[in-house]
């Protein structure tokens, strides 16, 4: 089946720092998703790529969905406290989700 | 809008018993999917209702059934558990032909399995 590795599995890093993480796939995708978990709730989505090469911003979350639509980046600027949590990369057809292994981040006050 | 809801929120069961979770959408969706989550590791499909009917299935055995209702809310039914049920199920929930960014997910019932 369809497999997305994301890396890092985790990282920690001191407020104010830039983070990116990636995701990757063996597959090419039509559909990019990024998603954020914290501690006993559902993924809440961040941004939705849908085109090979687009580049979203969502506040301080900028993302990417590669040229070879088999990849993709998230980056986080000027990290606060509040963006602990597992970021989750995703993609799917007729709203059946598949998501990436998860990148655990830990923010340092 | 109270968003998509679950419930219980967490569940004790010993092996071999059954259990029902169930899982009420946004307003204005349609479609409910389930997945499981198993600790540490990303949530993975079990299947979609549409119609009152499944439309999808991940790779998940038999034991795990469903069903959605006519005002769209939906159970999941998994018999026969086994230690390895144990994880975070979430229900998501969408409206038909809109693109993945309109599903939504609860918060998820977490079950122990002993």
């Amino acid at each position: 089946g369809q497999q997305l590795n994301q890396s890092p599995q985790s990282m920690f890093i001191q407020e104010g720092e830039d983070v990116s993480m990636n995701c990757t796939s063996s597959s090419i995708f039509n559909t990019w998703l990024w998603y954020k978990q914290d501690p006993g709730e559902g993924p809440v989505l961040l941004i939705a790529l849908y085109k090979a090469g687009e580049l979203t911003s969502n506040g301080r979350l900028t993302a990417q969905f590669g040229i070879t639509r088999k990849d993709s980046f998230l980056n986080i600027s000027a990290s606060i406290p509040s963006d602990v949590g597992i970021y989750f990369c995703a993609s799917g057809g007729y709203q059946k989700v598949t998501f990436g292994t998860g990148t655990k981040l830990q923010v340092i006050p | 809008d109270a968003g998509v809801t679950q419930s219980p929120t967490h569940l004790i069961k010993t092996r071999g018993q059954q259990v029902t979770l169930r899982c009420s959408p946004k307003s204005g969706h349609d479609t409910v999917s389930w997945y499981q989550q198993a600790l540490g590791q990303g949530p993975q499909f079990i299947f979609q209702y549409y119609e009152e009917e499944e439309r999808q299935r991940g790779n998940f055995p038999d034991r795990f059934s469903g069903h959605q209702f006519p005002n769209y809310s939906s159970e999941l039914n998994v018999n026969a558990l086994l230690l390895g049920d144990s994880a975070l199920y979430l229900c998501a929930s969408s409206l038909r032909g809109t693109d993945l960014e309109t599903q939504y997910f609860g918060p998820g019932t977490r079950l122990l399995v002993l």
